[in-house]
């Protein structure tokens, strides 16, 4: 079978650094994905990683191990707006995405 | 920026009634996809589609799934006799083959309650 584990929920406080772990077991591992969703709404691709290593975009960076079928994403000075679920994602090979279970960051002021 | 827009954003429906999502791609995209998250819980993959065909699909997608992309815009979904456990946000995506990063744009979705 294939399974991505997340935590379920994450708080942190306005300006802090939070990771967001994700684990995964999945036939056919082409890429790494993180994706932002608020309230519902569409998710919003955030960061990918086809390598091992960091991949750094702005205040979002996420790093993957193949070798050890993990992955996360950092957060760096947090801000109200970024209370939202995040997932990481396995992408496959007709492109299609596999994704994990969410993790509901809430930021407190 | 371009984007993927999805109608309706909201439908009821009874029970054993067909109905009809339909998603508008970004333009120059190749690969399109449905997805759906029941409330509260993980966005699933139901459908690939790729040439006017389908890719790839999942355990979900069966006999009373359909998908087509009747003209050069339009990607549809339809759903031959809903039944109550189909009732989920319904996502369409689209992809541009050799993107470096491989991004899926997601359209707002389509909110169906089935009753």
């Amino acid at each position: 079978g294939q399974s991505l584990e997340q935590p379920s929920e994450v708080t942190a406080v306005e300006g802090a650094i939070v990771q967001i772990n994700c684990t995964y077991q999945t036939s056919g591992f082409y890429g790494l994905s993180w994706y932002q969703q608020h309230d519902g709404g569409a998710p919003t691709f955030l960061s990918y990683n086809a390598l091992d290593g960091l991949e750094e975009t702005g205040r979002f960076s996420s790093f993957l191990s193949r070798s050890d079928s993990y992955g996360y994403l950092l957060l760096q000075e947090l801000q109200m707006k970024d209370s939202a679920s995040y997932f990481c994602a396995v992408k496959g090979a007709t492109n299609k995405l596999i994704f994990g279970t969410g993790t509901l960051l809430a930021v407190q002021p | 920026e371009p984007e993927v827009t999805q109608t309706p954003s909201h439908q009821v429906t009874q029970m054993g009634q067909e109905v009809i999502l339909r998603c508008v791609p970004i333009s120059n995209h190749l690969y399109f996809y449905w997805y759906r998250q029941i409330l509260g819980q993980k966005v699933e993959f139901l459908v690939s589609f790729y040439n006017n065909e389908i890719s790839e699909k999942s355990e979900i997608f069966d006999d009373q799934f359909s998908v087509e992309r009747p003209d050069g815009s339009n990607f549809t979904l339809k759903i031959r006799s809903t039944k109550l456990e189909d009732s989920a946000m319904y996502f369409c995506a689209s992809t541009k083959p050799g993107q470096i990063q491989e991004t899926q744009y997601f359209g707002p979705g389509t909110r169906l309650l089935v009753l």
